[in-house]
């Protein structure tokens, strides 16, 4: 069965500092896709990335690059220079490409809660 | 603009009440999902359907109900049989069911009084 674990609750920073947040997942399947997804107080999920089981190359947009190491079945977080505006919920969720009609499900950590302070 | 739809955003129901949350998507996407999400707590999935007329229950869908007439729209039935129905509730499409992105709506509060 396939299980993410967030295991920092909560981070707080002050603003400009970096923070890394954490994601382990575990699956049986060779092939499956990880993401992050951003829950800022109004609640709805913004997509951030989607990654492939086979794209094991590390990815950077802007402030925010993510670290895919499949040895150590993680895919963390990094904010770089952090702002106020960052401030928010952060998601990992982990879909197998598996048969049977599984494909289509989404396991969500419980999420990480970062608070960035002025 | 192209996105994802619910209403309402706040919803309060007396116990006993059934009462259905609205999703309507404008992507042209053949797959939708709904989610809930409790404090503290990452999503559960409670239904999805991958094509129109049709739809399969996730891992919490006891007093919940669904239908998928038209590809726009994927309504939610809270029934009186959900024993904790008070969530955020969060809807979802996407191109299909095959390892897509989701997208998500704005989601619902939903409130038993």
């Amino acid at each position: 069965a396939q299980k993410v674990t967030q295991a920092q609750t909560e981070i707080s920073v002050v603003e400009k500092e970096d923070v890394t947040l954490d994601c382990v997942y575990e699956t049986r399947d060779t092939t499956y896709y990880l993401f992050w997804y951003k829950q800022p107080p109004s609640g709805e999920l913004v997509f951030l990335i989607r990654r492939n089981s086979f794209d094991e190359q590390n990815e950077i947009s802007g402030r925010y690059s993510w670290n895919f190491q499949k040895s150590t079945s993680s895919f963390n977080f990094t904010i770089t220079a952090s702002q106020v505006v960052d401030s928010a919920v952060y998601f990992c969720a982990l879909s197998e490409a598996g048969s049977g009609g599984s494909n289509y499900k989404l396991t969500f950590g419980k999420g990480t809660l970062l608070t960035v302070n002025p | 603009d192209g996105g994802i739809t619910q209403s309402p955003k706040y919803l309060f129901r007396k116990e006993g009440q059934n009462v259905t949350l609205s999703c309507e998507q404008n992507l042209n996407h053949d797959a939708m999902y709904w989610y809930r999400q409790d404090p503290g707590q990452g999503l559960r999935l409670i239904y999805y359907s991958q094509i129109v007329n049709d739809f399969q229950k996730g891992d919490i869908a006891e007093g919940y109900s669904v239908s998928r007439e038209k590809k726009e729209s994927f309504p939610l039935t809270v029934t009186s049989a959900q024993k904790n129905p008070t969530a955020f509730y969060l809807c979802a499409s996407s191109i299909s069911s095959e390892t897509d992105t989701q997208y998500f709506g704005p989601g619902t509060r939903l409130t038993v009084l």
